[in-house]
């Protein structure tokens, strides 16, 4: 069965980074773009980027363009989210998803929080 | 970027009765390129419809999805306990996707 297992939650001080794994299981890793989806607490859902597994090639929302960076290893089946520069607005659920257009399966997400 | 905005909001129903849920976009949506996304509290989203009117595996007929160009809805024929959640559109026709706000669906 397909799974997205994502790595677990993360805080960290403004101005660091956090890089957030999805390991993916039950089917063909490079057959399937993947996506990253925020969502602040009590928020809605927010858009981040997606990556393509087979080349590489990546499409960031205008909002996160310079600030975040999706890569993938192909060997171990797992896609990474980068977010650097990070702020307290920053806090939320990162999750990972299966597109290439609609979003099948999606990662049990990972909190990233923010505080000084 | 094209911007969803999801209304009403809120949707004040009782179980049994029907849900009509819209979903407008500022620019056409190529393809009928738009889904929608049930989240229940403390869950992950479940994709619901994609296409503007395909149902996902495993989602009852009850929900039903329909519109093209910049008018989408999201129809759930009888509202059953489980249903009472936020329901979200994502449009997928352009490079950069986008999210609506949402509308939570709450019990009368």
């Amino acid at each position: 069965q397909v799974q997205l297992v994502q790595s677990g939650a993360e805080v960290k001080k403004p101005g660091a980074s956090v890089k957030v794994s999805c390991k993916a299981s039950g089917y063909t890793f490079t057959n399937y773009f993947m996506h990253w989806v925020r969502q602040a607490p009590g928020q809605g859902l927010e858009w981040m980027g997606i990556i393509n597994p087979t080349g590489g090639a990546t499409t960031y929302a205008l909002k996160f363009q310079g600030r975040v960076t999706m890569t993938r290893d192909t060997f171990t089946s797992t896609v990474y989210m980068e977010l650097g520069s990070l702020r307290s607005e920053d806090t939320a659920i990162y999750y990972c998803a299966r597109g290439p257009a609609a979003l099948d399966f999606w990662g049990q997400g990972t909190l990233v929080t923010v505080y000084s | 970027d094209i911007v969803l905005t999801q209304s009403p909001d809120t949707l004040s129903l009782s179980p049994g009765e029907r849900a009509t849920l819209s979903c407008r976009a500022s620019q056409s949506v190529t393809g009928r390129y738009l889904a929608w996304y049930q989240q229940r509290p403390g869950q992950t989203p479940r994709l619901l419809i994609y296409d503007a009117s395909r149902r996902a595996t495993g989602i009852p007929d009850r929900f039903s999805g329909s519109g093209s160009g910049t008018d989408f809805t999201l129809t759930i024929s009888r509202l059953e306990p489980e249903d009472f959640a936020v329901y979200y559109c994502q449009q997928y026709g352009s490079s950069r996707q986008t999210f609506g706000q949402g509308t939570k669906v709450e019990i009368k």
